[in-house]
Parts: structure tokens; sequence; C-alpha cells
């Protein structure tokens, strides 16, 4: 069973429209990341959500919103999409109690805009 | 604040040499540091992790990490490198488990 799951795999959209990635983990865990990774291969986190709480939000713009309806899940919409919004889009997700800060990612979602 | 200096974004070895990624960090408080690997096409997944227990830290696939405080630095190495663990390496620091920053990534190559 995939812990950490994300579709769709690869994304292909033109400039302005709206599309979404999902997420789902099975680990159990209360917290949840969206990452961005871009052509350069650097990470930088865009946000994060603790038991549906949002916790983190990362100077991201507001055309991106995330959306846990739970725990194991976290969203995120993307309206009016830009070309540099090309990019592969992880999620993860650890235990807040084992307070180690582990991270499980998900395979990605790649994300091209024409 | 926390942040993480990675040396040399890309590293090539050939096989069977020693791999020695370099890492530096930089911390208000005693971290969390960890190592990912991330293979072609695939999500980042957990090498090794420093929790504040042994210094020198064994993780999967023959790699290990020794912290040292005095240096700032949580360097990766491996006495022999395989084909197969040509990927990009991430570090990564984490000031109370709840935000990890990561490195901007070593990618590398094995030589035959």
């Amino acid at each position: 069973d995939t812990a950490v799951s994300q579709t769709p795999k690869y994304l292909v959209t033109q400039m302005g429209n709206d599309k979404s990635i999902k997420c789902e983990q099975n680990l159990g865990h209360d917290t949840m990341y969206w990452y961005k990774q871009d052509s350069k291969k650097f990470l930088k986190i865009m946000f994060s959500y603790n038991n549906k709480e949002l916790i983190i939000n990362e100077t991201v713009p507001n055309r991106f919103s995330p959306k846990s309806p739970d725990k194991a899940h976290l969203n995120l919409h993307i309206n009016s999409l830009e070309l540099g919004d090309s990019a592969v889009y992880f999620c993860a997700s650890r235990s807040s109690g084992r307070n180690t800060g582990e991270l499980f990612f998900g395979e990605g979602s790649r994300l091209t805009v024409l | 604040a926390q942040s993480v200096t990675q040396l040399g974004s890309h590293v090539s070895v050939s096989e069977g040499a020693l791999v020695l990624l370099r890492c530096n960090y930089s911390s208000s408080v005693p971290p969390y540091l960890f190592w990912y690997v991330q293979y072609p096409n695939q999500g980042l997944q957990l090498l090794l992790k420093y929790t504040s227990a042994a210094t020198l830290v064994k993780g999967i696939n023959g790699f290990e990490a020794e912290f040292k405080k005095s240096e700032t630095s949580f360097h990766l190495t491996k006495p022999s490198a395989h084909m197969s663990d040509a990927a990009e390496y991430f570090c990564a620091v984490s000031e109370n488990a709840g935000k990890s920053t990561f490195g901007d990534g070593t990618t590398l190559t094995v030589k035959p």
C-alpha cells in the first residue's frame, strides 16, 4: 500500500486554467505539507496543516488554496495558472507526536503550464 | 532561523570510491538533521536522521553521517559507491520538528 499518494501524477494545462492536486496518506499522521520543487530541484515549503488547521503558509500567491477535509487528506487547488507554476508538487506527512520531524513524501505531481 | 547549505551542487565519483556529500546548517536551537535521497521521477525518501542521540548515524544503503556541533556540519558518507547510488541528495534541518528546511540538493553521479 502506498503510504502517501498523490493524484494526478502528471498534469498538462493551459495558462489561466484552474487545476487541483489531491493527496492522501494512510500512515495515521496528523500533519501534512505541500512542497514545490522547481526545475533546478530546489524544494520549498508551501503549506502545512495539522489536524485540518493551517499552520504554515509560506508567502504563496493566493491563487494557491489548500484544503484539508480531514487529517488524512490535503488537496491543493490552483487558480489562474501561470507559466511559473510549472513544477513538481510534493505532498508529505509526518506524525507530530514522534517529534523527530521525519517527512514521508508522495511521488510528486508534475504540473506543466503551457 | 534555520538554514542549510550543501556544498557542491554536483559530485561525481567512480564506482567503488568514497562518497562525501557536504552539509552545513544554521540553527538557533539543537536541531534535528536529515538526509533524503530522490531517485529520478520519485519522491524523497529518508536515508538517515540525527535526533540528538549518537553523533554518528547509520542509514540505509550503507550511508552514514556524523553530526559535528563545533563545525555545524552533517556530512554524508559512503565508503564505496555503487551505480545505484546515483541520485539527488538533500540535507534538511528542523528546529522544532514542525518545519523542515531543505538544502539546494547535490546531484551524485557514479561513473563505471
